[in-house]
């Protein structure tokens, strides 16, 4: 059964520590994998698409890396700006399976 | 601004009572879903069309009906509501079904 399980549910840092979250999946014959930000009381917010093994993408403290099991958002240096719920997914028969998210909070 | 609008963003009903969610795109996507957030269990899919006049059932369907009469709208009733229905209900888009999903604002609905 196609799956898509992140970890941790929540993550707490001080501002500066750098950290990762995991997204792991059991899909046959990837099409994507996807990572949104989630405010609270807003919809996902895209951040990124990867599609290929060894892919890599940025944006400001964010790092998207991607293999063939799993994908891993690094961020750098976060800022409390940064708090969020982090979604990944994968689109399955053109539609999107998400997993259930991380929550990351950010201490000034 | 072009995007997804979901209508109304806030309600609360009593057991039994019945309502219909409002979910309009200007992006001409052909794809539309329908899904509901619970804490702790991230996205659930309800129902999705793959265009107009089209409807089909998701991961979590039961005690909800769909209708696609226009490509830019997608309703999501609820016939008779239960205080499990009690989510924040996402509505989104996407050209192919593969990537450019673009997700609505969201409606918090209570049952009492």
């Amino acid at each position: 059964e196609d799956q898509v399980t992140q970890s941790p549910e929540a993550l707490r840092l001080q501002e500066g520590e750098s950290s990762s979250l995991n997204c792991s999946y059991t899909v046959s014959g990837l099409r994507g994998l996807f990572w949104y930000r989630q405010d609270p009381g807003k919809g996902p917010e895209f951040l990124f698409t990867l599609y290929s093994a060894g892919e890599e993408k940025e944006k400001e403290r964010l790092k998207a890396t991607l293999t063939k099991k799993e994908s891993f958002l690094h961020i750098t240096a976060p800022k409390p700006e940064d708090s969020a719920t982090y979604l990944c997914a994968v689109p399955v028969d053109y539609k999107l399976s998400f997993g259930a998210g991380t929550t990351v909070t950010v201490r000034a | 601004n072009a995007g997804v609008t979901q209508t109304p963003k806030f309600r609360v009903l009593k057991t039994g009572q019945s309502m219909t969610l409002l979910c309009a795109q200007d992006m001409n996507h052909e794809y539309m879903y329908w899904y509901r957030q619970d804490p702790g269990m991230g996205l659930r899919l309800i129902h999705y069309s793959v265009g107009e006049g089209t409807t089909a059932k998701g991961e979590v369907p039961d005690g909800y009906n769909v209708s696609r009469l226009k490509k830019q709208n997608f309703l999501l009733g609820l016939e008779s509501a239960a205080p499990s229905q009690t989510s924040v209900y996402f509505c989104a888009s996407s050209p192919t079904g593969d990537y450019g999903y673009t997700f609505g604002s969201g409606t918090r609905l209570t049952v009492v």
